[in-house]
């Protein structure tokens, strides 16, 4: 059974840098697309982006055009986690974020997600 | 960006009626479209992929259907365990974009 478990801050001032992890449990990290995706408060989830193992050394990812000069994504195959870092967070950001495996572009499995706030 | 437009963004019903939940396109998708359950504080989970291919695991009683631009789920029968937020998804093209959600409330 594949689980997602988001973890991370809480709480984040502004102009900081947002870092976020997921872990996976019976799934490997290699051959999919983790997503991660947002719900800010009141508004429609927002995809953030993807990061894609290949197995090859090498790691692709793609980005929403919105966030991409602020965003990076990385895997981590030996600890079977996912990571997200947002530089120069502002009180825009502030939503739940969720991570999630993809399948041929939806989104098969989910985290629960967890809410992060950026305030001063 | 693709928009989504989902409709309505509540709607009241009992258990055992048959209810309707609209998605449509800023353009035509294609048929790429997924809808999805979520319960506050648990995992989103997948119902729907393709416009109208059931996800292994979940009940017949949900369905989707629709092409081009306009997309429909329909629970029917509503159970209880069915109240809920209900949210599509249309990923044809470089980005990925959600509707604003359903809530399926208790009349």
């Amino acid at each position: 059974q594949v689980q997602l478990q988001e973890s991370g801050p809480g709480l984040v001032k502004p102009s900081e840098t947002l870092s976020l992890t997921c872990s996976v449990s019976g799934s490997s990290i290699s051959t999919y697309y983790w997503n991660w995706i947002r719900q800010p408060p009141g508004k429609a989830l927002e995809w953030v982006g993807y990061v894609y193992d290949t197995v090859y050394d090498s790691v692709k990812t793609n980005f929403n055009p919105s966030l991409k000069s602020r965003l990076t994504m990385s895997v981590d195959t030996s600890k079977n986690q996912i990571s997200l870092n947002l530089s120069s967070v502002t009180a825009a950001d502030t939503a739940v974020y969720f991570c999630a495996r993809g399948r041929n572009g939806y989104l098969v499995h989910w985290g629960p997600g967890i809410p992060l706030t950026v305030s001063a | 960006d693709i928009q989504m437009t989902q409709s309505p963004s509540t709607l009241s019903a009992s258990v055992g009626d048959s209810v309707t939940i609209t998605c449509r396109a800023s353009q035509s998708i294609f048929g790429l479209l997924a809808w999805y359950q979520h319960k506050p504080g648990t995992a989103p989970k997948l119902l729907i992929y393709k416009a109208s291919t059931l996800e292994s695991g979940v009940p017949s009683r949900f369905s989707g259907s629709g092409s081009g631009t306009e997309f429909t789920l329909t629970i029917s029968n509503l159970q209880p365990d069915d109240f809920a937020t209900y949210f599509c998804q249309q990923y044809n093209g470089y980005s990925t974009t959600f509707g604003q959600g359903t809530k399926v409330e208790v009349k």
